[in-house]
């Protein structure tokens, strides 16, 4: 079945510091990659995604991108602030298109 | 509009008991998945439910089980509660958009 694989599992920054958290995907079928924050005892929450049709989307601070050929997609986030401070999970739907596998998360810190 | 509803919050359920738990969609959605998620494991997919019928199964043992109804609010329910069970039990609406989750201690 689809796996998905997420490093690092921990990343420690400076505020004002980019981040980037790298997934990669086994199922070359799947076609929607998902973010999500997840702050501590709260839901996740859908941050940015990107389709298999597209190579880069950004929206302000955060930006996804996508290489097919290569499986992996990435999340970048530019000039971090400590409210960033979460865990993200990468995501992609699976070839059904009837659920989405997660990566193990990557707990950030941003600290100033 | 409305967002994902899970009821209950918490929940506290002994070795043996069963449970149901229960969650209403965004108005208009008619798929409702089910993901387990704990510290060890991560999320992982339960289910997925649409228009009343169970489209796709992750890899968890039959005593995890659901259904969807007519107004597209969806139960699952976990027999024979082992301690492993313990974890938050997230619904998606719409397949991406999660509600609060439940949280169930099996002790």
């Amino acid at each position: 079945g689809e796996n998905v694989e997420q490093h690092p599992s921990t990343l420690s920054v400076q505020e004002g510091d980019s981040a980037v958290i790298k997934c990669t995907y086994s199922d070359s079928a799947s076609n929607y990659f998902p973010w999500y924050k997840q702050e501590l005892g709260k839901r996740p929450q859908l941050i940015i995604d990107i389709r298999s049709n597209v190579g880069e989307k950004k929206d302000q601070r955060i930006a996804v991108t996508l290489n097919k050929t290569a499986k992996h997609f990435s999340l970048h986030i530019t000039e971090t602030q400590p409210e960033d401070s979460a865990v993200y999970f990468c995501a992609a739907v699976n070839q059904a298109g009837t659920a989405l596998i997660f990566g193990k998360g990557t707990t950030l810190s941003v600290s100033s | 509009k409305a967002g994902v509803t899970q009821t209950p919050r918490y929940l506290i359920k002994t070795r043996g008991q069963q449970v149901t738990l229960s969650c209403s969609p965004i108005s208009g959605h008619r798929s409702v998945s089910w993901y387990q998620q704990t510290p060890g494991q991560g999320l992982q997919f339960l289910f997925e439910y649409f228009s009343e019928t169970q489209r796709n199964k992750g890899n968890f043992p039959g005593r995890f089980s659901g259904r969807q109804f007519s107004n597209s609010r969806s139960e699952m329910n976990v027999s024979t509660l082992e301690l492993g069970d313990s974890a938050l039990y997230l619904c998606a609406s719409g397949g991406y958009t999660f509600g609060s989750g439940t949280r169930l201690t099996v002790v």
